[in-house]
């Protein structure tokens, strides 16, 4: 299985900040790597696909980058709604596989 | 918009089968590009794919969980379902049921709010 590892696991932030998270893949993965917002009780939010397609009616402020085993999402001002919990998920070979999840909290 | 709602019992024995369903709104399971996935998330863990299904009944499971896992479609009631037998304590976790979209390369796009089973006696 191909292992993803993202750090930071939590990450303090301030409404305004640049924040950036990583996601790394044991093996290569092109740019099949989805990144996604969870908050507690709601459903999962697909926010980028293809490492740097930004989903429908997600924010500009958030975006991705990578290709081949090293991925970052990227938030260029921190807003309220984006505290939450952020994973990456590579698509590329059976199974899928996640990251363990970036906690971003209020400074 | 697509919408997704699992449904189950949140408790069940071990050495049981889990069963549980999500039921499709704002789209059809019969579609052509879709694929029905179900997920789960142990409490204070990372996520774990458990396998998907096609509307033909087509599907791939988790080599780690196919044993012990079907996934099922029911296109006339547009909801597919998942059974997990032989239970123990480590498959207490967060169901998720899910649509992946695309061609050869599948992304994951909508997912339900998940419900939480708990194995225990």
């Amino acid at each position: 299985d191909i292992q993803m590892t993202q750090s930071p696991s939590t990450l303090s932030a301030s409404v305004g900040d640049r924040v950036t998270i990583t996601c790394r893949a044991s093996q290569r993965i092109s740019s099949w790597l989805a990144w996604y917002q969870q908050k507690p009780g709601k459903a999962p939010k697909l926010l980028i696909y293809k490492a740097s397609s930004l989903e429908s009616g997600v924010p500009s402020r958030l975006s991705g980058s990578g290709s081949g085993t090293d991925f970052t999402l990227t938030i260029s001002s921190l807003q309220p709604d984006d505290f939450a919990t952020y994973f990456c998920q590579q698509y590329n070979s059976y199974p899928w596989t996640f990251g363990q999840g970036t906690k971003v909290e209020i400074k | 918009q697509v919408q997704l709602q699992e449904s189950g019992p949140g408790l069940v024995k071990p050495s049981e089968t889990l069963s549980l369903t999500c039921t499709v709104s704002g789209g059809s399971v019969s579609s052509g590009n879709s694929y029905w996935s179900w997920i789960r998330q142990p409490p204070g863990k990372g996520l774990e794919w458990i396998g998907y299904i096609y509307y033909t009944g087509s599907t791939n499971y988790n080599p780690s969980l196919k044993s012990r896992v079907t996934i099922s479609v029911d296109t006339s009631k547009n909801q597919f379902s998942l059974k997990l037998t032989s239970v123990t304590a480590a498959d207490t976790a967060v169901y998720f049921c899910a649509r992946s979209e695309g061609g050869s390369y599948l992304v994951t796009d909508y997912w339900g709010q998940g419900t939480l089973v708990t194995v225990s006696s």
